[in-house]
């Protein structure tokens, strides 16, 4: 167990819903980061928060946004939802940005 | 932007022999090379990770080496045993950090009994 915890673990979500997938990093952790797993796409970046602030921006779609709040857990809100956004999501953490612990992931169905 | 690539796609290995998997990468001003194991289900969890001030770094079974001229890395795993059946996947980022991780697609290992 990593410490990082994601809930929920699946999904099952109609296309053009809107869905808020939630990150609790490891205990002392100040940097949060997003990524997408899909079988076409591999393991994509999405975003990155430390200490509260947007640190880094990989291939996140405008449909896409994050937050991590001032007790440091963190969300991904996916809106207008299609298909081809089924994947896991993992939400990762470390202590500064030296190393990423992975969570369990969300698997996000979209039908 | 960063491309990692990585090889082979699929390994099988017998049970005690060794397994190497290389990835290149393209963007020289990377310098944390993280490796990660992930079994089915399950979350990838990093398993060794080295940074450029470094050639080798080895813990027990598990080795990395890294040549910045080449621009590649590899991980090897001596006297593998069938809990070494995952896929691994190497990653690059800039800055000594985990920010920003690119991704190389991933080594289906098997380690066969």
């Amino acid at each position: 167990d990593s410490g990082v915890t994601q809930t929920p673990k699946h999904l099952i979500t109609a296309t053009g819903q809107r869905v808020t997938l939630r990150c609790s990093p490891r205990s002392g952790d100040l940097s949060v980061y997003w990524y997408q797993q899909s079988l076409d796409q591999g393991l994509q970046f999405l975003i990155q928060y430390y200490n509260g602030e947007e640190r880094a921006k990989g291939n996140i779609l405008e449909r896409f946004s994050a937050q991590q709040f001032p007790d440091l857990h963190s969300e991904l809100n996916l809106s207008s939802l299609e298909l081809g956004d089924s994947a896991l999501y993992f939400c990762a953490s470390g202590l500064r940005e030296t190393e990423a612990f992975f969570g369990q992931g969300t698997r996000l169905t979209v039908v | 932007g960063e491309n990692v690539e990585q090889h082979p796609s699929t390994l099988s290995v017998q049970e005690g022999d060794s397994a190497v998997i290389k990835c290149t990468y393209s963007d020289s001003a990377s310098n944390y090379f993280p490796w990660y194991k992930q079994e089915l289900g399950k979350r990838p969890q990093l398993i060794i990770d080295i940074r450029s001030n470094v050639g080798e770094k080895k813990d027990q079974r598990i080795a990395v080496t890294l040549n910045k001229t080449a621009k590649h890395f590899s991980l090897h795993i001596t006297e593998t045993q069938p809990e070494d059946s995952a896929v691994y996947f190497c990653a690059a980022s800039k800055g000594g950090s985990a920010r920003q991780l690119t991704f190389g697609s991933g080594t289906q290992l098997t380690v066969l009994p």
